[in-house]
């Protein structure tokens, strides 16, 4: 089947430290991955998303690399900010219809 | 360009009582999903319309229900409330008529709370 397994949380980071939040997925045949992050109060926003295999999808200094052979797509930021906490969800989509399915979240907060 | 807009934003239901939650999706999307999500569940997929078809359920039970109009807005209804049907309900639409290599664009959600 389907699944996204992601790191369990809450992580607490200091302002200007290395983010990495570990993602990976199990899919029937070829999925396109995201990272969406949710602000307290809101809904879920497209961070960044990356369609096939070696691609990276890169937003507002964080990137995530598909890697097929690990199946994997983890979350990085070379340096976070207090406006990065947040909730971080990975997520894939199959071709075969329009369900994605979520990860259960990871929690971050940075502090000054 | 309007986002995706949920309609109420917070509820307030007794057990028993029936519920419908409104979605409009982006202009010219045409694919409209709708998600449950819970502290202890996380985001659980409900199901998927597209051109007023429902081309994708998850597994919830019957008193869960949808239906999409023509202009491309949702509804979801539950009926006889119970009080695990607490939870954020998120709409997203999306351009993509299969595949989901667009990406969703999620509403704020409608906060339901059951007493």
């Amino acid at each position: 089947g389907n699944s996204v397994t992601q790191m369990e949380g809450p992580v607490t980071l200091s302002e200007e430290a290395f983010l990495t939040i570990n993602c990976t997925y199990t899919a029937t045949g070829y999925p396109s991955l995201f990272w969406y992050v949710q602000y307290p109060g809101e809904g879920l926003q497209l961070l960044l998303k990356a369609t096939k295999a070696d691609d990276k999808g890169s937003n507002k200094g964080f990137e995530a690399t598909y890697r097929k052979e690990t199946t994997s797509f983890h979350l990085e930021k070379g340096s976070v900010q207090v406006s990065d906490s947040a909730v971080y969800f990975c997520a894939l989509s199959i071709n075969t219809g329009n369900q994605f399915y979520f990860g259960t979240g990871t929690s971050l907060t940075v502090i000054p | 360009k309007a986002g995706v807009t949920q309609t109420p934003r917070y509820l307030i239901k007794t057990r028993g009582q029936q519920v419908t939650l409104s979605c409009s999706p982006i202009s010219g999307h045409r694919s409209v999903s709708w998600y449950q999500q819970t502290p202890g569940q996380g985001l659980q997929f409900l199901f998927e319309y597209f051109s007023e078809t429902q081309r994708n359920k998850g597994n919830f039970p019957g008193r869960f229900s949808g239906r999409q109009f023509s202009n491309s807005r949702s509804e979801m209804n539950v009926s006889t409330l119970e009080l695990g049907d607490s939870a954020l309900y998120l709409c997203a639409s999306s351009l993509a008529d299969a595949g989901g290599g667009y990406g969703y664009t999620f509403g704020s959600g409608t906060r339901l709370t059951v007493v």
